[in-house]
């Protein structure tokens, strides 16, 4: 079964500052991982996706990257503004024939003016 | 193009009520998903149907819980002799396929006195 753990739980930080999130799986056969955004009582927003083959995406100020071996992924806010304070979300889809993702509980981002 | 719609956006219903979820995917999707998240967790997916069938349940409670997709219409999520303990966010999600990046709807968030 797979599992997705998000750490930090929690960040807070002042704006500006380059942030590292972090998504660890415990099965490798994946088939993609996503990184979602969820602001306080609303949806979640896509920001980035990676196939299983790729390494890395990258949109405007947010970098994902992907290592399969190791069960890791990484989400690169760099400069970060106060727009940026929201839940952070992690799912990863399975390989396989299932298509059902997995979610991690998300790390809760809040930048500071 | 509108986006996936949720209906309601909050709900109350006190205990053994029935609380009705409609769903209303993007335009040309036939794929749905139903989620649950429950405070201070991670989104559990609850089923995934198209139009007119189940396609996988397995992750929603044997009883009490049903869900359709009809030909015409929205999904709907429908939870019978409501328990405080189904007090959540219920999102939906629909793709034009079941390989393709789910869209994910603002959600519904059920409160049950």
């Amino acid at each position: 079964k797979q599992e997705v753990t998000q750490i930090p739980a929690a960040l807070s930080v002042p704006e500006g500052e380059n942030l590292v999130l972090n998504c660890s799986f415990t099965d490798s056969a994946i088939y993609n991982l996503q990184w979602f955004r969820q602001d306080p009582g609303k949806g979640l927003t896509s920001l980035l996706l990676i196939q299983s083959s790729q390494r890395e995406q990258t949109s405007g100020r947010l970098n994902a990257s992907l290592d399969k071996s190791s069960g890791r992924s990484t989400l690169y806010i760099a400069a970060s503004q106060p727009g940026d304070s929201a839940t952070y979300l992690c799912a990863v889809r399975p390989s396989g024939g299932s298509y059902i993702p997995t979610f991690g509980r998300g790390t809760s981002l809040i930048v500071h003016p | 193009n509108a986006g996936v719609m949720q209906n309601p956006r909050h709900l109350v219903r006190r205990r053994g009520q029935e609380a009705r979820l409609r769903c209303s995917p993007m335009k040309g999707h036939s794929h749905v998903y139903w989620y649950r998240q429950l405070p201070e967790e991670g989104l559990k997916f609850m089923v995934y149907l198209q139009k007119e069938n189940i396609i996988d349940e397995s992750g929603m409670p044997k009883e009490r819980f049903s869900a359709e997709f009809p030909k015409e219409g929205p999904s709907i999520l429908r939870i019978q002799q409501v328990v405080r303990g189904d007090s959540a966010a219920y999102f939906c999600a629909s793709s034009s396929q079941g390989t393709d990046t789910q869209y994910f709807g603002p959600g519904t968030r059920l409160t049950v006195l």
